[in-house]
């Protein structure tokens, strides 16, 4: 299946900071990334749609400011976290969806990264 | 809305069981795709099946099975002769378009399942 990377791994932070975390479509292109959030013992939950180009799809109740996209690049987006709080940690999982080799244009499986644990003190 | 329901929070079976995970899902959508993931303890996603609205064939690979019913709405998991390293949080989840035309996964609450040796 197709790769998908994400750094850092773990990180820990200071109230206030800002945290950058990356992820990366090492063996395919991906028009769309999704980033998701999730809690201890919990499902994921869809935070944004990241597209290549253009301005990131929030979904209700994340704020956008708090956490910025950039997908840049057809190979990796970015989510930061700005003026992180306790409540903020979680553990940050990115996917990226793999278009295939069969020509379709939709319905793609979605590969996911690692995952980030960020833990803010 | 869409929505994705594993009723089983957590099994426990001992090495060598076939054990099978349930998923149910409500959706308006006459097509769309049904998945299964893997999270391991080291928190990394899997991705285990895909399956579109319009096969409703049974899978298998390996241990792995699954049973695919439109007509309950269901779409099961089993693992046979389970392992030790299928120890493992596992994800149904439903494909669902967003209102900007892209598709988004609706995750189940998962379901944890640990295989005693």
């Amino acid at each position: 299946g197709a790769v998908v990377s994400q750094h850092p791994s773990r990180v820990i932070c200071k109230s206030g900071t800002s945290v950058k975390i990356e992820c990366r479509s090492l063996d395919f292109q991906a028009t769309t990334m999704f980033w998701y959030r999730q809690f201890p013992k919990q499902s994921l939950m869809l935070m944004a749609t990241s597209n290549e180009g253009s301005k990131a799809t929030y979904e209700q109740g994340v704020e956008k400011d708090k956490f910025l996209i950039n997908h840049a690049s057809l190979t990796l987006s970015t989510l930061t976290v700005t003026s992180a709080h306790p409540e903020d940690s979680s553990f940050y999982i990115c996917s990226a969806r793999d278009p295939g080799t069969s020509g379709r244009s939709s319905k793609e499986t979605q590969y996911f990264g690692p995952g980030t644990r960020l833990l803010v003190l | 809305a869409q929505k994705v329901t594993q009723a089983q929070t957590e099994i426990s079976v001992v090495e060598k069981e076939d054990v099978t995970l349930d998923c149910v899902y409500e959706t308006r959508d006459t097509t769309y795709y049904l998945f299964w993931y893997k999270q391991p303890p080291s928190g990394e996603l899997v991705f285990l099946i895909r399956r579109n609205s319009f096969d409703e064939q049974n899978e298998i690979s390996g241990r792995y099975s699954w049973n695919f019913q439109k007509s309950t709405s269901s779409f099961n998991f089993t693992i046979t002769a389970s392992q030790v390293v299928d120890s493992a949080v596992y994800f149904c989840a439903l494909s669902e378009l967003t209102q900007g035309g892209s598709e988004k996964l609706v995750f189940g609450k998962g379901m944890k399942l640990t295989v005693n040796p």
